[in-house]
C-alpha cells in the first residue's frame, strides 16, 4: 500500500528566503507526482505535475524534482512571498490521474 | 472558463439521514473524481468516473455511491450517516488525458449531528 509522508508538518519563514518542502513515497511504482497548495476552506490548486520519466518540473519561483528509486520529491520556493502563505500537498498516483494517494501536507507560513 | 463548481457549499444533517452532493466539472472534461478530506485521515480517494462509467473505487463502505451523467456532471450520495462522515468532499476534473492535472472545486463542507 502506498503511504506518502510530508515533513514538517509546518513551517514559517521569513519573507524573501528560499525555501524547501519534502515529499517521500514507499512505492516507487508511480505514474507521476503532482504538488498542490490548498488555502484555508477552499479546493486544491494544481501547481506542478512531474511525469515519472522527468526528474524536474519548474513554474516561475517554483521547482520540483522527482528521485523515484529513493522515493523522494521536493519543491522549492524561491524568494517567498505572504502569498505563498497555504498547505503544500504532495500526491502520487499508480496511472493518470487516478486514484491519487495524497501526503499530510505542509502548512506553510511566510512572515511579512 | 468556469471552474469545477462543488453545490452546496455546506450542509448539516443528522445521523442516519443521506445525503446527495453535486459536482460540476470545467467544460470538456470527462474524468471526475471525489476525495473526503478530514483532518485525521487527511484526503482519502472515494471513487472517479469517465464517461458515465466508474473507473476506480476507494476503500469505502457502500454507504458511499456515485455516479456520471452523460454531461460528465457527477453526483455522489452518502446513505445511513454517521458522526465520522463530517468531512470536506471535494470533486476534481480532467481532461482524462495521461498527465493532465487536477482541477479541485472548493468542496462541500458535511457535518453530521
Amino acid at each position: 500500500k502506498q503511504e506518502v509522508t510530508q515533513i514538517p508538518a509546518a513551517l514559517s519563514v521569513p519573507e524573501g528566503e528560499n525555501l524547501v518542502l519534502n515529499c517521500s513515497f514507499t512505492d516507487s511504482a508511480i505514474y507521476n507526482l503532482q504538488w498542490f497548495r490548498q488555502d484555508p476552506g477552499k479546493g486544491l490548486t494544481s501547481l506542478l505535475l512531474i511525469q515519472s520519466s522527468q526528474r524536474e518540473q519548474t513554474s516561475g519561483r517554483l521547482n520540483a524534482s522527482l528521485d523515484k528509486s529513493s522515493g523522494r520529491s521536493t519543491l522549492y520556493i524561491a524568494a517567498s512571498q505572504p502569498g505563498d502563505s497555504a498547505t503544500y500537498l504532495c500526491a502520487v498516483s499508480p496511472r493518470g490521474n487516478e486514484k491519487l494517494t495524497f501526503g499530510t501536507g505542509t502548512r506553510l507560513t511566510i512572515i511579512p | 472558463k468556469a471552474g469545477v463548481t462543488q453545490t452546496p457549499r455546506y450542509l448539516i444533517k443528522t445521523r442516519g439521514q443521506q445525503v446527495t452532493l453535486s459536482c460540476s466539472p470545467i467544460s470538456g472534461h470527462r474524468s471526475v473524481s471525489w476525495y473526503q478530506q478530514t483532518p485525521g485521515q487527511g484526503l482519502q480517494f472515494l471513487f472517479e468516473y469517465f464517461s458515465e462509467t466508474q473507473r476506480n473505487k476507494g476503500n469505502f463502505p457502500g454507504r458511499f455511491s456515485g455516479r456520471q451523467f452523460s454531461n460528465s456532471r457527477s453526483e455522489m450520495n452518502v446513505s445511513t450517516l454517521e458522526l465520522g462522515d463530517s468531512a470536506l468532499y471535494l470533486c476534481a476534473s480532467s481532461l482524462a488525458r495521461v498527465n493532465s492535472p487536477l482541477h479541485f472545486g472548493n468542496g462541500t463542507r458535511l457535518t453530521v449531528t
